[in-house]
């Protein structure tokens, strides 16, 4: 059964540095979202992305972030200079079309700021 | 006003039990509803989903929609250990085939213990 996967499971990284999480889509989605869980919290959407631009962002996705799609199969969420707040569960869905719309998610990729 | 509200529990049911989680929310224009289960330190898992007020059944689980009330509803019949998870309800005020993408606002989650 097809899944979408992440990388890496865990992350650690020190204040201030540059993170990319990545993702692997389900082969034939086109439309892709990140998500983060804190600990604790609710699972909150990020942002979304298709046809090679942001659909959507929520007030959490600042100048901080951007999403790419570097090639046909992977998906990055970048953080350009880590805080303490983003230590969190991020995780990355995808969803198709005509009937398989649906969002399905990832394992999740841990990230630890120290 | 929080725009989706779910009791996170935790709620611990004998094997066999019916349980029951449930969702209210604030935001009238949200249209699409799912739930979703998470095992712990995983991703969320889409159970089920539904567009309209009603019931809908798949095996030992039922959705219910309320929209009139603002309330969602899973049931899960003959409950097994295995069923042991965070339940999440996830909604959204845009159908995904009118729309392609869409985000979707979740619950906290109802953490599910069923006991052998």
């Amino acid at each position: 059964e097809p899944e979408v996967t992440q990388t890496p499971s865990h992350q650690v990284t020190q204040m201030g540095q540059e993170v990319i999480l990545r993702c692997v889509p389900i082969s034939n989605h086109l439309y892709f979202y990140w998500y983060r869980q804190i600990l604790g919290q609710k699972v909150e959407f990020l942002v979304s992305f298709y046809n090679n631009e942001i659909s959507e962002k929520s007030e959490i996705f600042d100048d901080q972030f951007s999403v790419e799609r570097p090639d046909g199969s992977n998906f990055t969420l970048k953080i350009r200079s880590t805080k303490l707040e983003d230590s969190a569960m991020y995780f990355c869905a995808s969803s198709g079309i005509g009937g398989d719309d649906e969002q399905y998610f990832g394992p999740g990729t841990r990230l630890t700021v120290t | 006003q929080k725009e989706v509200e779910q009791d996170p529990g935790p709620l611990s049911v004998p094997e066999g039990a019916i349980v029951s989680l449930n969702c209210t929310y604030s935001n009238s224009a949200f249209q699409y509803f799912m739930w979703y289960r998470q095992y712990s330190r995983k991703g969320p898992e889409l159970l089920m989903y539904t567009y309209s007020s009603g019931n809908k059944e798949d095996g030992r689980f039922t959705a219910q929609v309320d929209k009139s009330s603002k309330y969602i509803s899973l049931f899960i019949r003959d409950s097994q250990p295995s069923d042991s998870a965070t339940y999440l309800c996830a909604m959204s005020a845009t159908f995904p085939y009118e729309a392609g993408s869409y985000q979707l606002t979740f619950g906290k989650g109802t953490k599910l213990s069923v006991i052998p």
